[in-house]
């Protein structure tokens, strides 16, 4: 039972654009909500995160948009880059339990 | 230099033969984590423990087994029963009881021949 959905798996962007990806939950005991950048041979690196008393989050380029009602989350990529190019995850945990990942989106910005 | 290294980077096993891989963080974290990564299904939980002595199944712990002896380290041994145990091994760790933020190390691939 995969108990976070993530979409699309793949996404092609041009440079500048926004990226979106979304994920789903079922589990209403999740509070912590991840996303995680990795890079092809290497470790996933956290990107990003929100609780879900707070609607959105911003830290630079990255944004999360947090539904609650709708056990609804997504990740916003403003003015998208080529270094930008990777997997992202979104994950989702209760306190120190282990985190349950989305099968992940690949992301390519185009030049 | 605070992290998590994993070792080895690369690692091929025969068929029917265990391996043990190595994690060690220097973060002062209490809880470690281990995970296993395929193409397409994205992070599956192996096992994790919370404090030194202690650890408990994640979703896919059949034919694996783990120790932890020491705060800083967490080895997981990759049995013989792990019917299909080629793919990207990640370790993690976090404070236990915190935000749940867990940082990874760079992973090993495992690789059966």
């Amino acid at each position: 039972q995969q108990q976070v959905k993530q979409s699309p798996q793949s996404l092609i962007v041009q440079k500048g654009g926004i990226s979106i990806i979304n994920c789903a939950y079922e589990n209403t005991a999740f509070d912590y909500f991840p996303w995680y950048q990795q890079f092809p041979g290497k470790g996933p690196a956290l990107l990003i995160a929100i609780r879900p008393d707070v609607s959105e989050k911003k830290e630079g380029r990255f944004t999360i948009s947090f539904n609650k009602s709708a056990k609804q989350f997504s990740l916003h990529i403003m003015d998208s880059q080529p270094g930008d190019s990777a997997t992202y995850f979104c994950a989702a945990n209760r306190g120190a339990d282990g985190l349950t990942f989305g099968k992940g989106t690949h992301l390519i910005i185009q030049p | 230099d605070g992290g998590i290294t994993q070792s080895p980077k690369y690692l091929f096993r025969k068929e029917g033969q265990n391996v043990t891989l190595s994690c060690e963080q220097n973060l002062n974290h209490d809880a470690m984590y281990w995970y296993r990564q395929d193409p397409g299904q994205g992070l599956r939980l192996i096992y994790y423990s919370q404090i030194v002595n202690d650890f408990q199944k994640g979703d896919i712990a059949e034919g694996y087994s783990v120790s932890r002896e020491k705060k800083e380290s967490f080895p997981l041994t990759v049995t013989s029963a792990q019917k299909n145990p080629t793919a990207f091994y990640l370790c993690a760790s976090s404070i236990a009881g915190g935000s749940g933020e867990q940082f990874f190390g760079p992973g090993t691939r495992l690789t059966v021949l």
